[in-house]
């Protein structure tokens, strides 16, 4: 069945870019949308955006000015970028799959926390 | 403040019957879009347990089930079980963005 794994520096410096991939088995990157999520500790989730397996992405309009997705079909990956963080982009950050015809997420990621530290 | 209001805590019995509600607006719930439902057991990736309302996906219990109505929408988890302790979120759409109630958690006693 597909499964998503998270991966990328668990620590960045504030003002700098939290850059996180997600890599896809089981399935194809070339039937779905992926969304990212995060959660801050102790708080609840956060939809961050999607992309389509065309490119088309759809943004979080509170992050909208900070967030670009990527996807690299060849590699069965899909990439979040997040610039200039605060201490506030604290967070596990999951990768999932959009449910097909929903705007649900029926498959996730394990997570992975990212800590915005000096 | 999350958009879709959630009751911060509910505890209920084994063997009992538990409701969430999940309270929105207009602009989200009111307005058509659909609600998911989701759990989340201590230390795990949050996993999928109604879309669209009320469809439960392939492997989890009718034990659980959800329904919506104007505004609002409710998760009842029916003959509950001590696996069942957990955060309950509900999730839906507004104004471009896919959002999620403050999440609801669940002790059984």
């Amino acid at each position: 069945q597909v499964q998503l794994q998270e991966s990328g520096p668990r620590l960045v410096k504030p003002s700098e870019t939290l850059s996180l991939t997600c890599t896809v088995s089981g399935g194809s990157i070339s039937s779905s949308s992926w969304s990212w999520i995060r959660q801050p500790p102790e708080k609840g989730l956060e939809w961050i955006g999607y992309i389509y397996y065309t490119g088309t992405t759809n943004y979080n309009p509170s992050l909208k000015s900070r967030v670009t997705m990527s996807l690299d079909t060849s590699k069965n990956q899909f990439s979040l970028k997040l610039s200039s963080v605060t201490a506030a982009d604290t967070a596990v950050y999951y990768c999932a799959r959009d449910t097909r015809g929903y705007n649900s997420f029926d498959i996730w990621g394990q997570g992975t926390m990212v800590t915005v530290s000096s | 403040q999350s958009v879709l209001t959630q009751p911060p805590s509910v505890s209920g019995a084994p063997g009992q019957r538990v409701t969430i509600s999940c309270t929105g607006s207009s602009s989200n719930i009111g307005a058509g879009h659909d609600v998911h439902w989701y759990q989340q057991l201590p230390g795990t990736a949050p996993k999928l347990l109604i879309y669209g309302n009320t469809n439960r996906p392939s492997g989890v219990p009718d034990r659980f089930s959800a329904s919506k109505s104007g505004t609002s929408a409710s998760l009842v988890i029916s003959g509950l079980q001590a696996e069942d302790e957990a955060d309950y979120y509900c999730q839906s759409y507004d104004s471009g963005s896919r959002i999620f109630g403050g999440g609801t958690k669940l002790t059984v006693l």
